[in-house]
């Protein structure tokens, strides 16, 4: 069964930093380009960060460059985004997600981890 | 940025109904288009993808059409299950992007 499974989330106070995980089993997440997507409490869903197969591509929202860090480890299976420079803003659920390069679909989800941002 | 705009927001309707919703990119964007259904503290989930090829394992009462700027997601006789909401999202090009949602309700 593929199983996407993030960690990390928590409560940080503005101006701080946050690294979430995403780790895979029962597929091998090495052969996709990887997704961040979050959603604040009671709002629609919102693309972050997208990462190549080998990493040597990535992309991000506006609202985040400078400020995050997408990178995985395929040897360890893991995905992750480092998050500095935390703000209220930044509160939400955070998914990581596989991207299919060939549909542009998200087709397999993590079930998310809250990020809350406050002081 | 490519705008997704979907309507209505919501929707209220019966079991067995058909409902349609509706996502408006601005600018064409082909077939690269995605829809999710997502239930209360669940992920999405992937139904159709380039418009209206069906996600396996989605039932076939889920359909897509459209291409360029507008986009249909139907469901041809909604059943308990469906009551959910709905977001489009467009691939074409980053930033991926996603339309506001339309949460279907009961009547």
């Amino acid at each position: 069964e593929v199983q996407l499974v993030e960690s990390g989330g928590g409560l940080v106070q503005p101006g701080g930093s946050l690294r979430l995980s995403c780790g895979d089993s029962g597929f091998t997440s090495s052969t996709y380009w990887m997704t961040w997507v979050r959603q604040a409490p009671g709002k629609g869903l919102e693309w972050v960060a997208n990462i190549k197969q080998d990493g040597s591509e990535k992309y991000y929202v506006d609202s985040v460059k400078g400020r995050f860090t997408i990178s995985r480890d395929n040897a360890k299976k893991s995905l992750y985004l480092q998050m500095n420079s935390l703000r209220a803003e930044d509160t939400a659920v955070y998914y990581c997600a596989t991207y299919s390069s060939n549909s542009g679909g998200l087709v397999y989800w993590g079930q998310g981890t809250l990020v809350t941002v406050s002081s | 940025d490519i705008q997704m705009t979907q309507s209505p927001s919501s929707v209220s309707a019966s079991v067995g109904d058909r409902v349609t919703i509706t996502c408006r990119a601005s600018q064409g964007i082909s077939s690269s288009l995605a829809w999710y259904q997502q239930k209360p503290g669940k992920a999405p989930n992937l139904l159709i993808y380039t418009a209206s090829s069906l996600q396996s394992g989605v039932p076939s009462r889920f359909s897509g059409s459209g291409s360029g700027t507008d986009f249909t997601l139907t469901i041809s006789s909604l059943q308990p299950e469906d009551f959910a909401t709905y977001f489009c999202q467009q691939a074409n090009r980053f930033p991926l992007t996603f339309g506001g949602g339309t949460k279907v309700e009961i009547k």
